[in-house]
């Protein structure tokens, strides 16, 4: 069972659309990252949100926290190519005496020009 | 660039070998993490140290093990290699042990089973 379940697992969307991926868990979590991976790089951070509630915008990226820290989704506006890559959440889950952080399998956007 | 380096960035082994996968963390970062990540599974976490102290341990298996030395580099040995262990292993490292710290990525090595 995957801690941290994100979907869509795919989206292949036209430029100019807007969109919105979700990071959803029953699990409570101190902090939730958002990152970004391309193809033959690692992982880059996008962001961190640690209070319930928490909205933090990107230029076009928006990111919120749910209020109950199980879940979180990423909202962009008039995506564009650039925004083509894999998004993944990752959580460090309250109290579990490690910082270690715990991925989702991600979402693979796919921006058509 | 993260600041993170690891070698090789591609490996191609039998089955049956033992192979090395070295991490070099960002200059000043004490703690570094190992992930595997495969088309099916996504990024798994593998273990952390944190300033040569092993720290947490993920779903690593026993024929897998990985130290970090005293100027923090870290290495990863993968022995008695399956077919199953084909995928992408990633180190990163970050700054701090706090809930909201960062971790910077390596680019990757690609390891294939033949």
């Amino acid at each position: 069972t995957q801690l941290l379940e994100q979907s869509p697992q795919f989206l292949s969307i036209q430029e100019g659309e807007n969109l919105t991926v979700y990071c959803n868990s029953s699990s409570v979590f101190s902090s939730l990252q958002w990152y970004r991976q391309e193809p033959g790089e690692g992982p880059v951070l996008l962001v961190t949100v640690v209070t319930g509630g928490e909205v933090k915008k990107l230029k076009r990226l928006t990111f919120q926290f749910g209020d109950a820290r199980k879940d979180s989704s990423l909202h962009i506006t008039a995506a564009q190519p650039g925004d083509t890559g894999l998004y993944l959440c990752a959580g460090r889950r309250t109290g579990a005496g490690s910082y270690q952080l715990t991925f989702g399998k991600g979402t693979k956007l796919s921006v058509i020009p | 660039d993260s600041g993170v380096t690891q070698t090789p960035k591609h490996l191609i082994t039998a089955t049956g070998q033992r192979v090395t996968l070295r991490c070099s963390p960002r200059s000043g970062d004490l703690s570094v993490y190992w992930y595997q990540q495969s088309l099916d599974q996504g990024l798994q976490f593998l273990i952390q140290y944190y300033n040569g102290e092993e720290r947490a341990k993920g779903n690593i298996l026993e024929r897998f093990s990985a130290q970090q030395f005293p100027d923090l580099h870290s290495e990863l040995n993968l022995s008695s290699l399956e077919l199953g262990d084909s995928a992408l292993y990633f180190c990163a490292s970050s700054a701090q042990e706090t809930y909201n710290s960062p971790l910077h990525f390596g680019n990757g090595t690609r390891l294939t089973v033949t």
